[in-house]
């Protein structure tokens, strides 16, 4: 069964830095695009960004333009996002997850996530 | 406020079934397959349905998703309280360029 699993989240003061990973398991990473979600405690589901298979496309939701940056490793099987000048609002678990097909915006596979506290 | 629209929530009895509305625009919904995930408490979220209708592996066929226009419809049949969850409708925006979801809709099972 395909897997991916988050680490990297943590106890960040305002204005900090994190970077979250999430390595795959299971199938062909750099054939698929691949997406961070995230979720504020009590709240619904926000996509953060996505990345192309080979890395050369990448999209991002407008809070977090110019902060935030996606990338990956495919020879490691892994995905990151760096979270930059981080506010109380970047609180949240950060969900990895892939999507289905190139070119379709469902998300077949994703990992436990990874709680991410901004708080002095 | 999200970019796509859901009831917060919605019930019904053991056995009945249900239906949960997401209504969005010509820049989403009206020319994007729709999606549906289910999320059971603390867990990830599933993946339903995708491409409007089409159910994901293993998902069994009371679930069903439809799309008319700029709504999507994700119904339930033979409701089992193992159905208590929040359910969130999810599509690309091709004016905001992203990937966007409803608010959610969480499902009691009474």
């Amino acid at each position: 069964e395909e897997q991916l699993v988050e680490s990297g989240g943590g106890l960040v003061q305002p204005g900090g830095s994190l970077r979250l990973s999430c390595v795959a398991s299971r199938f062909t990473f750099s054939n698929s695009w691949m997406a961070w979600v995230r979720q504020a405690p009590g709240k619904g589901l926000e996509w953060v960004a996505n990345i192309k298979p080979d890395g050369s496309e990448t999209y991002y939701v407008g809070s977090v333009k110019g902060r935030f940056t996606i990338s990956r490793d495919n020879a490691k099987n892994s995905l990151y996002l760096q979270m930059n000048s981080l506010t109380a609002d970047d609180t949240a678990v950060y969900y990895c997850a892939r999507h289905r097909v190139q070119g379709r915006p469902d998300l077949d596979v994703w990992g436990q996530g990874t709680t991410v506290t901004v708080s002095s | 406020q999200s970019v796509l629209t859901q009831p917060p929530s919605v019930s019904a009895a053991p056995g009945q079934k249900v239906s949960i509305s997401c209504y969005g625009s010509s820049t989403n919904i009206g020319k994007n397959y729709v999606s549906w995930y289910q999320q059971l408490p603390g867990t990830a979220p599933k993946l339903l349905i995708y491409d409007n209708n089409e159910r994901y592996s293993g998902i069994p066929d009371r679930f069903s998703g439809s799309k008319s226009g700029t709504s999507a419809t994700l119904g339930i049949t033979g409701l089992q309280t193992g159905d208590e969850a929040d359910y969130y409708c999810g599509t690309w925006d091709s004016s905001l360029r992203a990937v966007v979801f409803g608010g959610g809709t969480t499902l009691t099972v009474l």
